[in-house]
């Protein structure tokens, strides 16, 4: 069973600033099959980045992924206040526990 | 406009059964897989099971097998998730979300909560 572990758990962060959040396999993932997904409260997920590297429509290039293998990153240059949000990561039918964005 | 619509949640005994639906518009229904994925109040995101355009493939997590049932129906473009003895852990918020093959859940409905409680 593949376990994805996302840390840290909770980052709290100003307008303005840079992050970068992780993803950790526990086995190699297949890269295309792995995405980060991000949810405001009382919302549904919406899909950020698809097969590891690439932006899903409509979403801002201060978003972008990288990673392959086991170790897997989203990072956002320059938060926006609508940025702040629950980021999961997941490969095929696994999902990662989630990364809170909150504002400090 | 893509569009997936939930409906059929609400509270039941545990024990009991209760049927999800949705509804697809804006894409053409046959060329997606669709999925079912679940948020407990205040958890995290877990995949429940999904079909294959054509019906033919159905898989399940480990948590719901044997005891929930995937379909579709695709002159209705819609798909149900049949949920036999619920149990209290099965509370959460139901998404159908579609996706092609493995690859990434690229639109979600907006959810319905089922609530299992005596």
């Amino acid at each position: 069973e593949n376990v994805l572990t996302q840390s840290p758990g909770t980052l709290s962060l100003s307008p303005g600033e840079s992050v970068t959040l992780s993803c950790r396999a526990s086995q190699t993932v297949d890269s295309r099959s792995f995405a980060w997904y991000q949810q405001k409260p009382g919302q549904a997920p919406r899909l950020v980045i698809y097969a590891a590297v690439n932006r899903a429509p409509g979403i801002p290039d201060r978003f972008s992924g990288s990673g392959s293998g086991t170790d897997f990153t989203l990072t956002i240059n320059r938060l926006e206040p609508e940025d702040f949000a629950v980021y999961y990561c997941q490969s095929h039918i696994k999902f990662g526990r989630g990364t809170t964005v909150e504002v400090k | 406009e893509v569009r997936l619509v939930e409906s059929g949640g609400g509270l039941v005994q545990p024990g009991g059964s209760l049927r999800l639906s949705c509804v697809a518009s804006g894409f053409t229904f046959t060329d997606y897989w669709l999925n079912w994925v679940r948020q407990a109040p205040g958890g995290g995101l877990e995949w429940v099971a999904n079909i294959r355009p054509d019906g033919n493939e159905l898989n399940y997590g480990p948590a719901v097998r044997g005891r929930f049932t995937v379909s579709r129906d695709n002159a209705k473009n819609s798909i149900y998730l049949q949920m036999n003895s619920l149990r209290v852990e099965d509370t959460a918020s139901y998404y159908c979300a579609r996706n092609r093959g493995s690859e990434a859940l690229d639109f979600w409905g907006q959810g319905h909560l089922v609530t299992v409680s005596s």
